[in-house]
Formats: structure tokens, sequence, C-alpha cells
């Protein structure tokens, strides 16, 4: 399996621009978590979904943040308009939940720069 | 709401020396998992370790181990030997299995120095 794939690596994008980030889960998990990492507040849980269904989005910081998983193999997160504040790596994981399994597999992450 | 705390933001240790990285948890709920997850320069998370709540052996992986205290909501990593390789940022990370979702401590950036 090629692990949990995310697209883009890098985003530059100016201040209002819509950012789309792009996640591939591994086949066969039925969890996809979708965390932002940064210096000052380290990995928050944006938000997760268990068999394509959004369970906790919490964590998402406000309105302009959304995430859809419209089937089991992809995953998008959307920033619109987005701000500089809003820049940090996401990243995106997905796991097999259940007895003996819950592991996190992360992909390589997303950084994004909004100037 | 459950919270992880890792006490120690950075540490130096010489190669081939043992260090250890604390964490803290706070959970109401008796089921539970935790985990450490490495993280290199690359920026790639990767498990290290990771233990279930009911299980009251220490995991053990090669050179990484941990010193769970369920009652003192305690989860260490011991690295012994440690190696330039094991220079990265560690994660401890919590799951309670009511809601499934995981979440992380702030890191401890670790370097082992040559």
């Amino acid at each position: 399996d090629a692990g949990v794939i995310q697209s883009p690596r890098h985003e530059v994008t100016e201040m209002g621009q819509e950012v789309t980030l792009r996640c591939k889960p591994i086949s066969g998990h039925n969890s996809l978590f979708w965390y932002r990492q940064t210096m000052m507040r380290g990995l928050e849980l944006l938000i997760y979904f268990n068999n394509n269904v959004p369970i906790d989005d919490s964590g998402m910081p406000e309105d302009r943040f959304s995430a859809k998983m419209p089937n089991a193999s992809f995953s998008t997160l959307k920033i619109q308009p987005s701000e500089p504040r809003d820049s940090a790596v996401y990243f995106c994981a997905s796991t097999l939940q259940g007895p003996g399994a819950n592991v996190l597999t992360f992909g390589a992450g997303s950084r994004l720069t909004v100037l | 709401a459950q919270t992880v705390t890792q006490s120690q933001p950075e540490m130096s240790v010489q190669e081939a020396e043992t260090v250890t990285l604390s964490c803290t948890y706070d959970t109401s709920e008796s089921n539970y998992y935790l985990f450490w997850y490495k993280q290199p320069p690359s920026r790639q998370m990767i498990l290290v370790i990771r233990q279930e709540a009911y299980k009251q052996q220490n995991a053990t992986e090669n050179r990484f181990s941990v010193n769970f205290q369920k009652a003192a909501k305690s989860f260490s990593l011991k690295i012994s030997d440690s190696q330039l390789g094991d220079t990265a940022m560690y994660f401890c990370a919590f799951m309670q299995n009511r809601d499934d979702k995981i979440i992380f401590g702030k890191g401890t950036r670790l370097h082992i120095l040559p």
C-alpha cells in the first residue's frame, strides 16, 4: 500500500484565496482524521470521520473551514477565504478502528503558507 | 475533556545515553490507548510504541519502552542506547475507546548529540 497520500505537499497562496487540501486514506481503513500543526499550538485535531460520516468537528476553527469525505477513498479540507493565521502543516491520518487496531497512519502533510 | 501534557519542551542527551520523556494525561475513562509518535525533520509522523490501558505489562519495542502508571495517569517513554537517528519531535497521544478521538500532547523536541 502507498500509505496515506496528501496533496499538495506545499501550497503558497494569498490571503482571501480558497485552499483545498486532499487526502487519500489507506484502503480498508474506516476512520480519517485531519490535524493542523503549528509551533504555538502543536497538533490540533480539526475533524474526524468514521465510515465517511463526520463524527466530531469541534476542532474546526471557524466557518471558513470545511471538510468532506464523499467516499471511503477521498477527503478534502477546504479553507475559504484563507488568512495568514491559517499557515500551518495540515496532516491527514487514517486508521482501522476496532479491537487491537487504532494505530494512526499519517500522510506526509501539506504545508500551507498564506501571505 | 481529555488532555495530554508533555512537560519537557526540549531535551538534549549524548549518543548512547538513556533518556526518558514524560507524559501525563487526564481522563475519567478506564479503557483507552496511549501512543508515542516520532516526527523527525522529514515531518513524517511515525508510530514508536503503543499501550492498551487494560494491559498492566509495559510495552517494549527494541530500544523503546514505556513506564505506564495508570493510577498516576503517567506514560513515559524511555529510549535506551540513544542514536543520532532518534533526533526528532516526540508526541504522546491518547485515545479513549468511547469516541475514538485521538489527541496529542504538544511534543518534546529531542536532540541526540554526537
